[in-house]
Formats: structure tokens, sequence, C-alpha cells
């Protein structure tokens, strides 16, 4: 079954503990993203891949780092991690960079206390 | 960068009449206008998009609507039914740049009175 996975789904953490977020799709994807969803202000994008080892910052970029290793995964870290981080994570990819359907994670619903 | 604007934020339809959701945006070189249905606690899906040499797209219930001199667009759905009650969020990019410059909308909750 085509699909991304994410884990965790839920984690509730401290800040300034490091964390890592993985994110896998099984559809040999060259595009992957990362969102996270805030109530009021819809998806925002933190990060993306092209392609293995080509990442690039979204429109909020800090506090979050990522890699791409490999072509099927894409982890989100967060070095130390802060309450405003507390929200709802969603990893996604398409077949290219081009303007092609998005498949969604089921989520990470992140609380940094 | 580009600024897409969505309204209502909430919209509560009777069952079986129509619900429009309109969308604004502010860069003149986007021309993919996606839109994706969050139905709660799930994950955003595609539902339907537009590109900008289109004016009116259908799928079944479900038409999307394109003013590229205006720069909005909106979605349409008719004879609407209790599965339609979701987040949508409307999206624009550039197309030559496609998902990495994708920005939504801060969506429209949609509730369908049975």
């Amino acid at each position: 079954e085509a699909q991304v996975t994410q884990n965790p789904r839920y984690l509730i953490t401290v800040t300034g503990k490091k964390l890592t977020v993985t994110c896998s799709q099984n559809m040999n994807h060259e595009y992957m993203s990362w969102y996270r969803q805030d109530p009021g202000l819809g998806l925002r994008q933190i990060y993306y891949s092209m392609n293995v080892e080509v990442t690039d910052k979204g429109d909020v970029p800090e506090g979050y780092k990522v890699s791409r290793k490999e072509k099927r995964n894409f982890p989100l870290i967060l070095e130390s991690p802060s309450p405003n981080q507390t929200s709802l994570y969603f990893c996604a990819s398409s077949l290219s960079s081009g303007s092609y359907e998005q498949y969604f994670g089921p989520g990470t619903r992140l609380t940094v206390t | 960068g580009e600024n897409v604007e969505q309204h209502p934020s909430t919209l509560s339809v009777q069952e079986g009449d129509s619900a429009v959701i309109k969308c604004t945006y502010s860069d003149s070189a986007s021309n993919y206008f996606p839109w994706y249905k969050q139905e709660l606690g799930k994950r955003p899906q595609l539902i339907i998009d537009i590109r900008s040499n289109v004016g009116e797209k259908k799928d079944q219930r479900i038409a999307v609507t394109l003013n590229k001199t205006a720069k909005h667009f909106s979605l349409h759905i008719t004879e609407t039914q209790p599965e339609d009650s979701a987040v949508y969020f409307c999206a624009a990019s550039p197309e030559t740049f496609g998902n990495e410059k994708l920005t939504f909308g801060t969506g429209t909750r949609l509730t369908i009175i049975p």
C-alpha cells in the first residue's frame, strides 16, 4: 500500500530535549516536505527536499533541522525544542517538486512543556 | 512572497445546499491552485486542483473556478452531504516552482447540518 508514515504519532517532551520525528514514504517520490499546522494559521512549510541530499528552508525553518540521506526517509530534528514548537506536524511527499499532488502522513502531535 | 487569504473561516450549510469557499492570492506568477480536504483527526488530501490555463474544473459535486485577473479562485460544493464536513485548504504556487513554493490559506471549517 502506497503511504507516508510518521513516528511517533504523539509526543510530549520538555524544553531543550532533542527529538526526531521520522517520516518515510514507499512511493519512490523525489519530493518530501514538512509542515506544521496551527489553529488559524493553516499549513506552513518548514523544510523541503527535492531529492537525496538536497534540502531547503520553507517559510518557518527556525529551530528545525532535516536531512535526506535516503530517498524514502526525511526526518525532522528539533535540537532544542521550545514551547512555541508545540504543534501538529505533517510530512508530505510528491512525485517531484513540480505541481503534483502531495501525499500527507498521518501527523505527529507534539507538545513541548 | 505569496500570500493566500481564505474566507470564510467557518461555514455552516444545510444538507443538500451548496457551499462556496473563496481564496485570493497576491503573486501574479502563481498558476497552480490545489484544494485539500482535512477531515477531523485525519491528514489533508487533495480533492481538486486547477492550473491557470483553464477557468473552471469540475469533478462530480466539486468545482473550482479561477479568475486570474482578479487573483481569486473558489471551491464550489453542490448537493452537500454530511461527509463533506471537514476543513478545506486552498493553496497557490507558481507552477514552474511547484510544491516547494506552495502557500496554503488558513482553512475553512465546513459543517453540513443534517
